[in-house]
């Protein structure tokens, strides 16, 4: 069966620090891959998506980027956090197709200080 | 672009009640339409779908049918339950897959 792995599962980080959170998919080839953030009180913000490696497109001009260095493998990065990337970071992935279901990860809260 | 509009939350019931949570969207072409659902400290999860005109899902008494005239996906339940209460998200995809959306969500809460 598929599994999605996400973490850490909380981070706390200094503003102006790197970020590297990782997503990676189990049982499952050339997935489509998200990173979602959903702020508190807020809608789900589609970040990145990517439909194959180093294939990516991002959504909203901002201070994080991502990259898809093998197939099931999918990374968010920052060089320098704000205070504004705080939030809560989903990743997903689903098969290819329209009509295809997404499979959540359980998230990364990150608290920038 | 494609872009998907919910009813702001929260939304307040009473056990037994009839719930609506409206969904509009726009999109180019043929798009498939989700309802996803996220109990309290749980992660998302496929409530329903459709992916044609005139299409309903159906799952769990919720229903949402899709409506290319109006490009609404309404969700719909004849009586909702405590353990109901959850944040709705409405979803869209374009029909070659890539790029998924999602509304804002809007929180449900029942109470007894």
């Amino acid at each position: 069966s598929q599994t999605i792995h996400q973490w850490p599962a909380t981070l706390v980080q200094p503003v102006g620090s790197p970020l590297s959170l990782e997503c990676t998919v189990e049982g499952t080839s050339n997935p489509n891959l998200y990173w979602y953030r959903q702020a508190a009180g807020r809608g789900l913000q589609l970040l990145f998506y990517s439909v194959g490696i180093g294939q990516i497109s991002s959504e909203v001009p901002q201070n994080l980027s991502a990259s898809r260095p093998q197939d099931r493998q999918f990374i968010l990065s920052s060089k320098k956090l704000l205070l504004s990337d705080s939030g809560f970071y989903l990743c997903a992935w689903r098969g290819t197709g329209g009509a295809t279901e997404a499979f959540f990860g359980q998230g990364t809260r990150l608290t920038v200080v | 672009g494609n872009s998907v509009t919910q009813m702001e939350g929260p939304v307040t019931l009473s056990e037994e009640a009839f719930l609506t949570i409206n969904c509009t969207y726009t999109a180019t072409g043929y798009p498939s339409l989700f309802w996803y659902v996220q109990y309290p400290g749980e992660g998302l999860q496929l409530l329903l779908k459709a992916t044609k005109a005139d299409d309903k899902g159906s799952n769990k008494g919720f229903e949402a049918t899709y409506r290319k005239e109006t490009t609404s996906f309404h969700l719909e339940k004849g009586s909702v339950q405590v353990s109901d209460s959850a944040v709705y998200f409405c979803a869209l995809s374009g029909n070659q897959g890539g790029k998924l959306i999602f509304g804002q969500g809007t929180e449900l809460s029942v109470k007894p």
